[in-house]
Parts: C-alpha cells; structure tokens; sequence
C-alpha cells in the first residue's frame, strides 16, 4: 500500500525549463513533507521541506507547492541546470502513527539537458 | 569522513548464505534506520531504532534482522538470503521527529 504517490516516474527538461514533480497522499495525519534529492552512488539528500500550515516554500531555485485541501504537494525547480539531474523522491511523516518514520514516494528520475 | 558510513559498498552473495550490513554514524543521533530501494518502489523501511534498547519492524521486515550495538551502529542481517533480496540498501539517521534524515551511501547487494 502505498501512502504516497509520485509521478512522473521520469522526466527530461531543457536547461532552463521547469521540471514540476507531484505527490498526493491519503493520510490527513501528516504533518511534515519534505523533498529528497539523490544523485547516483549516493545517499538522499535533503532538498527542502514543508508543513502544512503554509501553502508554499521557497529555497534557491526550489519551490514546494502544498495544496492540504486536494492532499497534494509539488516541486518545482526553477531555471533547471544540468547539475539538477537527479532522481527525487517525496516524503511524507506521520506523528501519530505506528512507526511515525517517513513514507517515501516511488521517486522520479529527472534529466536536464544541456 | 561521512557521518553515516556503511559497509559493504557493495556484495554480491549466494542464495541461502548469512550477511551483515554495517552502519555506523557520527552525528551523535539517537535515531537510525534501514532503508531498501527497489527501482519504481522508492524507499522503503526494514527496522528502525529509536535507542540501543529499542528496535521496531518497518513496513518490509520479513527476512531480515537487525541488532544496535551501540548508539552509532546498526547492523541489518538476511539470515538466509534470497535473490528477491536483490537491492540498494541505506542506512539513515535523525535527531528527534520530522527532522533532517542523514542517509549513507548504501549498499548495493545482490543475491545469486
């Protein structure tokens, strides 16, 4: 079962474009959504992370969009560079559950050409 | 040095055979956890552990086990492993609830 849903699987810009990453999830528990960014060989990183009391979050050329009526939330990146190509996965958290850990999305493999 | 280091990198083992995987981390965190990538599935949770004294089953924890043998290390066993067991495997950390997750930088295992 899973608890949050990403799309697209994989996703090819143009240097500049705005690749735009969605996740949607079930749980009104949640409170805590954050962005994972991995680059091959490596480990996630944190990118950025939002609550639901706010609507949007802004960091560099990153933006999370965050819409609690629909239960969805997106990423965007800005003036996407060669540099951003990465797989990306959203989060999700849940306090009050039984293991109150992070529920990841199923990732999203995007490229950005030069 | 990375602060969550794990060990292996990399393993290719036999089907029915024991393996460990090691993580130790820097932090001083008091959270660690084991994560499995699939491609197409994400990331998804084995065990977890809150302190030494306490470990929990994550969403896939069938077929595996885990030991934390202090506060900066936790292992993850396959007693006997099997080729589904085939995947990315990460270890993480944090400090508190809905804080920044530390990962290494996995292991890949492959079971033949």
């Amino acid at each position: 079962q899973q608890q949050v849903k990403q799309s697209p699987q994989s996703l090819i810009v143009q240097k500049g474009g705005i690749p735009i990453i969605n996740c949607a999830y079930e749980n009104t528990a949640f409170d805590y959504f954050p962005w994972y960014q991995q680059f091959p060989g490596k480990g996630p990183a944190l990118l950025i992370a939002i609550r639901p009391d706010v609507s949007e979050k802004k960091e560099g050329r990153f933006t999370i969009s965050f819409n609690k009526s629909a239960k969805q939330f997106s990423l965007h990146i800005m003036d996407s560079q060669p540099g951003d190509s990465a797989t990306y996965f959203c989060a999700a958290s849940d306090p009050y559950g039984s293991a109150r850990q992070l529920t990841f999305g199923s990732g999203t493999q995007l490229t950005v050409l030069p | 040095d990375a602060d969550v280091t794990q060990t292996p990198r990399n393993r290719i083992t036999k089907t029915g055979k024991r393996i460990m995987l090691e993580c130790s981390q820097t932090k001083g965190h008091d959270r660690m956890y084991w994560y499995r990538q699939d491609p197409g599935l994400g990331l998804r949770l084995i065990y977890y552990s809150f302190d030494v004294k306490d470990i929990n089953k994550g969403e896939i924890s069938d077929g595996y086990s885990v030991s934390r043998q202090a506060q900066a290390k936790f292992s993850l066993s396959l007693e006997s492993a099997i080729p589904n067991q085939t995947a990315l495997y990460f270890c993480a950390t944090t400090q508190g609830w809905n804080t920044e997750a530390f990962f290494g930088q996995g292991t890949r295992l492959t079971v033949v």
